[in-house]
């Protein structure tokens, strides 16, 4: 069954600079599909980015990218030039199944952005 | 686009009332997911409506039901309200399936039991 694991509780940051998000994830599908979301404290989960198991690239959009790294299973969110709106609860998603129905979520990091 | 909505954003009940909780997707999604998101358990799925049938279900009690209606728009309802049904309910819609289908999520309706 797949799992999702998120091991930083919170992380810390100051504005401006860049910070790496942990996320390791165990399925046994060959092709499969990483989401990471972002939860203010208005509860709304947010979309962020996503990566397929088969792209070429690790995905961008604007200032989040993923470092993909396959055979080790992680699919790491890096944030560059932390803004404080950025402070929120970060969460790592799967599908459960195929279908991709079924989001399976870790526990989030909670990241928090002074000035 | 507008994004996916869900009323009422807020709601009290007591114990062994019921609730329902209305999502209407994103224009053009025909897959509504339902999520229970409470401080101990985390963020877990309920059951996903496609074409008004359920197509995939999690592990909760049948007090949990949900349906979908033709326009898309899905309604969860509890019934037999108990405490620990107190929690953040989030709806997500998504064009039709894949794993590379996204799912966005509503702003969620947070429900407590007295």
């Amino acid at each position: 069954a797949q799992k999702i694991t998120q091991t930083q509780p919170g992380m810390f940051v100051q504005e401006k600079e860049a910070v790496t998000l942990d996320c390791t994830y165990d399925t046994s599908d060959p092709s499969y599909g990483l989401f990471w979301y972002k939860q203010p404290s208005s509860g709304e989960m947010i979309f962020l980015i996503y990566q397929g198991s088969y792209d070429q690239q690790n995905a961008t959009e604007g200032r989040y990218s993923l470092n993909f790294q396959k055979a080790r299973k992680s699919a790491n969110l890096v944030i560059s030039a932390s803004q404080l709106g950025d402070s929120a609860m970060y969460f790592c998603a799967m599908p459960r199944n195929q279908a991709g129905t079924a989001l399976i979520f870790g526990k989030g990091t909670t990241l928090s952005v002074s000035s | 686009k507008a994004g996916v909505t869900q009323t009422p954003r807020y709601l009290i009940k007591t114990r062994g009332q019921q609730v329902t909780l209305s999502c209407s997707p994103i224009s053009g999604h025909r897959s509504v997911s339902w999520y229970q998101q409470t401080p101990g358990q985390g963020l877990q799925f309920l059951f996903e409506y496609f074409s008004e049938t359920q197509r995939n279900k999690g592990n909760f009690p049948g007090r949990f039901s949900g349906r979908q209606f033709s326009n898309s728009r899905s309604e969860m309802n509890v019934s037999t309200l108990e405490l620990g049904d107190s929690a953040l309910y989030l709806c997500a819609s998504r064009t039709s399936g894949g794993i590379t289908d996204t799912q966005y999520f509503g702003p969620g309706t947070r429900l407590t039991v007295l």
